[in-house]
């Protein structure tokens, strides 16, 4: 299994561009999390994703969009990028078949993202 | 809503020495409690997980945690620390019913020679 896989790994845009984040898990999951993370922040949520066709907001959803079209993949979009969304960004899934909800996360590699 | 604050965040010992990350949480009900490693350039892994069986737990690497009801803590704690231990250390914490974890700031764990 290759677990949670991210695409791409780097990306440098520039003000006002746009770009999908992919993120893809092979564990048959039903909840995916999209995260930043920034130094002395740790890591915070921008959005999740219960079940295939539901999203929800996290802590800093703003300037970000996310689709869950299928099960295995989880997108992060953003529309018009800006310097301040200069980070990393993290993608993670957990289990919560059967009614079941582990609480664990399984997390990608993460993309680096510079915006100029 | 809960919360969890890792004290200090940044933490050097020497190889060899007694290694102690501490984690403190905020919550009514009992929560669930995780430890993530993240070694450069790399995702987070789980160390650890505390879901309300035993209070003391065993983890990855020789690492093991604490839970203590009463001081609402979960230390991480290593008896001898290994280069190989130099990363960033975060606790989360959830609650039943929860959707999601609620990560603290993180500590970056240096080990001196």
């Amino acid at each position: 299994n290759a677990g949670v896989t991210q695409t791409p790994k780097f990306r440098v845009l520039k003000t006002g561009q746009s770009m999908t984040l992919l993120c893809a898990q092979d564990m048959n999951h039903e909840y995916m999390y999209w995260y930043r993370q920034d130094p002395g922040m740790g890591l915070r949520l921008i959005h999740y994703s219960v079940g295939e066709g539901t999203t929800a907001k996290g802590e800093v959803p703003d300037g970000y969009n996310v689709s869950r079209l299928k099960k295995q993949n989880f997108l992060l979009g953003l529309e018009s990028a800006a310097p301040s969304q200069t980070s990393v960004y993290f993608c993670a899934s957990s289990y919560a078949g059967g009614g079941l909800f582990t609480h664990e996360q399984f997390f990608g590699p993460g993309t680096r993202l510079t915006v100029l | 809503a809960q919360s969890v604050t890792q004290l200090g965040s940044h933490v050097s010992v020497s190889e060899g020495a007694l290694v102690l990350l501490r984690c403190n949480y905020s919550s009514s009900v009992p929560p669930y409690l995780f430890w993530y490693v993240q070694y450069p350039n790399q995702g987070l892994q789980l160390l650890l997980k505390y879901t309300s069986a035993a209070t003391l737990v065993k983890g990855i690497n020789g690492f093991e945690a604490e839970f203590k009801k009463s001081e609402t803590s979960f230390h991480l704690t290593k008896p001898s620390a290994h280069m190989s231990d130099a990363a960033e250390y975060f606790c989360a914490v959830s609650l039943q019913g929860a959707q999601k974890l609620v990560f603290g700031q993180g500590t970056r764990l240096t080990i001196n020679p």
